[in-house]
């Protein structure tokens, strides 16, 4: 099982939008709605921010979005704030009752 | 609420085992399987399998097949991941994180180095 690919770096200003694109195939991303997106900060535990492709868990920002179309996913931040800047993780449930990880973006505010 | 709480950190040569336990509270632990991501130092999030803790059936991933078991003890909410034949590429923070929807509850992650 590959890893889901994601851009390794986006960056913007505060107050913009960004996008994070996570592509995998049909037999992850496209075959399930199982996605989920995790933020991270250095030396912490991953935090969930999107699970089921664009729902949010209690306390997480509306400013967080997700979608998905065929094998990829996207993660949407608008109004970006400097405690986006973090490192962002996709996952996707996947053939045979497995679990894949993306790449990681690291998410730079200028 | 729903607490995980993993064992200590470990230094291990390599060739050599290591088990890291999680132990969770706050829920009713047979219900909801386990996961164990590990993360490299400075790399990205690796799932590495889980255990359902209700039937005891496991899922590893194909990477890490016949190197790793999971095991629980239903008797003591634990859960437990055995990683062998340790390499200096094992090195990594390792998480265990329960299902219901993955990632929604971390442990706070056990520090794993191998070293000679």
């Amino acid at each position: 099982q590959s890893a889901l690919t994601q851009p390794a770096s986006v960056s913007g200003s505060p107050g913009q939008s960004i996008t994070i694109s996570c592509t995998g195939t049909s037999s992850d991303i496209g075959g399930y709605t199982y996605v989920s997106w995790f933020q991270q900060h250095p030396g912490n535990a991953p935090k969930l921010i999107i699970y089921y492709v664009s729902i949010r868990p209690s306390g997480v920002s509306s400013r967080f979005s997700g979608s998905k179309s065929g094998n990829t996913a996207s993660l949407t931040i608008s109004g970006l704030q400097p405690d986006d800047d973090a490192d962002y993780y996709c996952s996707s449930f996947a053939t045979g009752s497995t679990y894949v990880f993306g790449t990681g973006t690291k998410v730079t505010v200028l | 609420q729903v607490k995980l709480v993993q064992s200590g950190a470990e230094v291990k040569e390599p060739g050599a085992s290591v088990t890291v336990t999680c132990t969770a509270s706050g829920y009713i632990f047979t219900s909801y399987a386990m996961h164990w991501v590990r993360q490299a130092p400075g790399q990205g999030l690796e799932w590495m399998g889980w255990i359902d803790a209700g039937n005891g059936n496991t899922k590893c991933s194909q990477r890490l097949q016949g190197r790793v078991t999971f095991t629980r003890d239903t008797s003591a909410s634990t859960v437990h991941m055995e990683v062998r034949r340790l390499t200096p590429e094992d090195t990594a923070v390792y998480y265990c994180a329960r299902d219901g929807i993955l990632g929604q509850y971390w442990g706070q992650g056990t520090l794993v180095n191998v070293s000679s």
